[in-house]
């Protein structure tokens, strides 16, 4: 079974200064790996996804991700925090080859950025 | 094109109650998902239909239930409240061949009384 342990629950940055969220997964394949932000009272937004191309993966809001196979890693940076980047982040896995839709989440990593 | 839309936002039940939450999907999207999220246990996967026919699921006691219509619009249904049901409802929606990717509604938070 595929599981993802995201390190850190809570991350505290300054505005400007470097956001790294870090995101291991444990399977036997890599498998297609996504990113997702949920501001308060909403649902899940897609920042980026690696689905077996490119490993530095570029996603929206300045996000990036690359994907380490021999770490089996997935960590999530942006070199300048800003204000509007506290949120709730959550690294996903999901099988490349299975029928079907299923991701499994890691335990979220909240952001806090000071001003 | 509009995104996924879950009705209704905002529950409130009590105990031993009944709820149905409904999920309609991107337009062209045949596949969706539910997911439960909650402060202790987090992101779970419920169950996931396609073509009207329930293709995975998850961990969950048989009081969670779902269908999906022909216009792939899909329902969630459970049964009996229990207090620990209280939870953020996501569901997502996928179109055929997209690497897995997934579209999330805002959710639906159901209050348990």
């Amino acid at each position: 079974a595929q599981s993802v342990t995201q390190l850190g629950s809570h991350v505290s940055v300054s505005e400007g200064a470097l956001v790294l969220l870090r995101c291991n997964y444990s399977s036997s394949v890599p498998p297609y790996l996504f990113w997702y932000v949920q501001y308060p009272n909403q649902g899940l937004q897609l920042l980026l996804k690696y689905t077996s191309a490119a490993t530095l993966v570029k996603g929206i809001n300045g996000f990036e991700a690359e994907f380490k196979k021999s770490e089996t890693s997935f960590h999530l940076t942006k070199p300048s925090a800003h204000m509007s980047d506290a949120a709730e982040y959550f690294c996903a896995v999901s099988p490349i080859k299975a029928a079907g839709n299923k991701l499994t989440f890691g335990g979220g990593t909240r952001v806090l950025v000071k001003p | 094109k509009a995104g996924v839309t879950q009705t209704p936002r905002y529950l409130i039940k009590t105990r031993g109650q009944q709820v149905t939450l409904s999920c309609s999907p991107i337009s062209g999207h045949r596949s969706v998902s539910w997911y439960q999220q909650t402060p202790g246990q987090g992101l779970q996967f419920l169950f996931e239909y396609f073509s009207e026919t329930q293709r995975n699921k998850g961990n969950f006691p048989g009081r969670f239930s779902g269908r999906q219509f022909s216009n792939s619009r899909s329902e969630m249904n459970v049964s009996t409240l229990e207090l620990g049901d209280s939870a953020l409802y996501l569901c997502a929606s996928s179109s055929t061949g997209s690497e897995n990717i997934q579209y999330f509604g805002a959710g639906t938070r159901l209050s348990v009384l």
